[in-house]
């Protein structure tokens, strides 16, 4: 079974610095998207990012990168220019049985220190 | 273009009852994933509707059912509550499965206490 670890349980940054949250996860697939997910104090999961485990360049969005080792199974984000509005919990994320249907992580809760 | 909609926001129930959650799906989305997340941890997924068929299911036990009706809209019911079954549910909408490259639209959830 497909396996997502995330071992921050918190983090806190200071505004305008940048994090990195990690992530590994185990598989046996070759080709799969994995995610970062953020779930605002509102409750409402939005996607941060996607990365296609078959693309060697790492996704980036804006302030949202990503470090991808495929072959260690590490899936990292990176917030560059942390801002008030990132606090959130994050969630990476893996396809199980189909992009559709995820395995998440336990979390990161990331704070950010005015 | 209408968001991902659940109803009630929370809810109130005691041990060996029976609730039904109800979601809307975003415009355009004919899939619709259930996930309960447990407070401090991660989603769990439950199953997932597409075209009004139960297209694949998590580790969940059989009083864990669902419905999609035509309108793409979905039903999470639980029968028999236990106090484990406190939780926030979440809904997901998306595109058909293999066509939107995994996003998921999320509702913002149904908060289920059991008593």
């Amino acid at each position: 079974a497909q396996t997502v670890t995330q071992s921050q349980p918190e983090m806190s940054v200071q505004e305008a610095e940048t994090v990195t949250l990690s992530c590994t996860y185990d598989t046996s697939e070759s080709d799969y998207y994995l995610f970062w997910y953020k779930q605002p104090p509102s409750r409402q999961m939005i996607l941060v990012i996607r990365q296609e485990a078959y693309k060697q360049q790492n996704a980036t969005e804006n302030r949202f990168s990503v470090n991808f080792q495929k072959a260690a199974k590490s899936f990292s984000l990176k917030i560059s220019d942390s801002q008030l509005g990132d606090a959130a919990m994050y969630f990476c994320a893996f396809p199980n049985f189909g992009n559709e249907k995820l395995t998440f992580g336990t979390g990161t809760r990331l704070t950010i220190i005015p | 273009e209408t968001g991902v909609t659940q109803s009630p926001t929370h809810l109130i129930k005691t041990r060996g009852q029976q609730v039904t959650l109800r979601c809307s799906s975003q415009s355009g989305h004919n899939t619709v994933s259930w996930y309960q997340q447990a407070l401090g941890q991660g989603p769990q997924f439950i199953f997932q509707y597409y075209r009004e068929e139960e297209n694949g299911r998590g580790n969940f036990p059989p009083r864990f059912s669902g419905l999609q009706f035509p309108n793409y809209s979905s039903e999470l019911n639980v029968n028999a509550l236990e106090l484990d079954d406190s939780a926030l549910y979440l809904c997901a909408s998306s595109l058909a499965p293999g066509q939107g490259a995994g996003e998921l639209f999320f509702g913002e959830g149904s908060r289920l206490t059991v008593l």
